[in-house]
């Protein structure tokens, strides 16, 4: 297993369209979380999954984000009627189901809304 | 509710020369400190943790203690070089509310010059 992994890496469009993102876990990885970077920040959280179970949403999360997790695995996020305030890097990370279980990072997607 | 504080960036030092960043933590419960660094262009990777009071957490020449007293785990390298450059975040995780969502401080910037 090679990681978390992102996908896209970039991601250019214009205002008012809808995104998706994918990410992979590492596959013995129950908890996956969604987190938000802008320049000069900390990851900001948006969302987090136990298996397929969305436990916690951010009050960061709109109304225009959902996220799926579909049979434990992968996950999306996408956003809708994308506006310039959403431009950012959206991290993915997942770790195990254990007390002390540090999170492993996907590289992440780059938003640019134009 | 959780939260992280760093220090301001960008340091800058000199190679061999001492680092200290140093970060404070709120937290509801009992959580579990972590470091993670991002290299330019990379996900944000596992430096240490530590996961109860008085622990040392090291790695890389990196080192980090627990100190419940001040609520504190400033992270030290006797003696940087070049390749440390990079961005360095103070997380912690603890279960509050049942879940063990890493929370994140902004970042500390960190440029070693030859």
């Amino acid at each position: 297993d090679t990681g978390v992994s992102q996908d896209p890496r970039h991601k250019i469009t214009k205002r008012g369209q809808n995104v998706t993102f994918r990410c992979d876990p590492i596959s013995e990885h129950n908890r996956l979380y969604w987190y938000r970077q802008t320049l000069g920040q900390g990851p900001e959280f948006l969302t987090y999954f136990q298996n397929e179970a969305q436990l916690e949403k951010s009050r960061l999360l709109s109304d225009r984000f959902s996220a799926e997790r579909p049979k434990g695995s992968f996950s999306t996020l996408e956003i809708q009627r994308t506006e310039q305030g959403d431009s950012a890097m959206y991290l993915c990370a997942s770790s195990l189901d254990r007390d002390v279980a540090e999170a492993f990072f996907g590289q992440g997607t780059r938003l640019t809304v134009v | 509710g959780n939260s992280v504080t760093q220090m301001e960036g960008p340091v800058t030092l000199s190679e061999e020369a001492f680092l200290t960043i140093n970060c404070t933590y709120t937290a509801t419960g009992y959580p579990s400190l972590f470091w993670y660094v991002q290299y330019p262009g990379e996900g944000l990777q596992l430096l240490l943790k530590a996961t109860k009071a008085d622990d040392k957490g090291s790695n890389k020449g990196f080192e980090a203690t627990y100190r419940k007293e001040t609520t504190s785990f400033h992270l030290e390298k006797g003696s940087v070089q070049v390749s440390d450059s990079a961005v360095y975040f103070c997380a912690l995780s603890d279960r509050a509310g049942g879940s063990y969502i890493p929370t994140f401080g902004r970042g500390t910037s960190l440029i070693v010059h030859p």
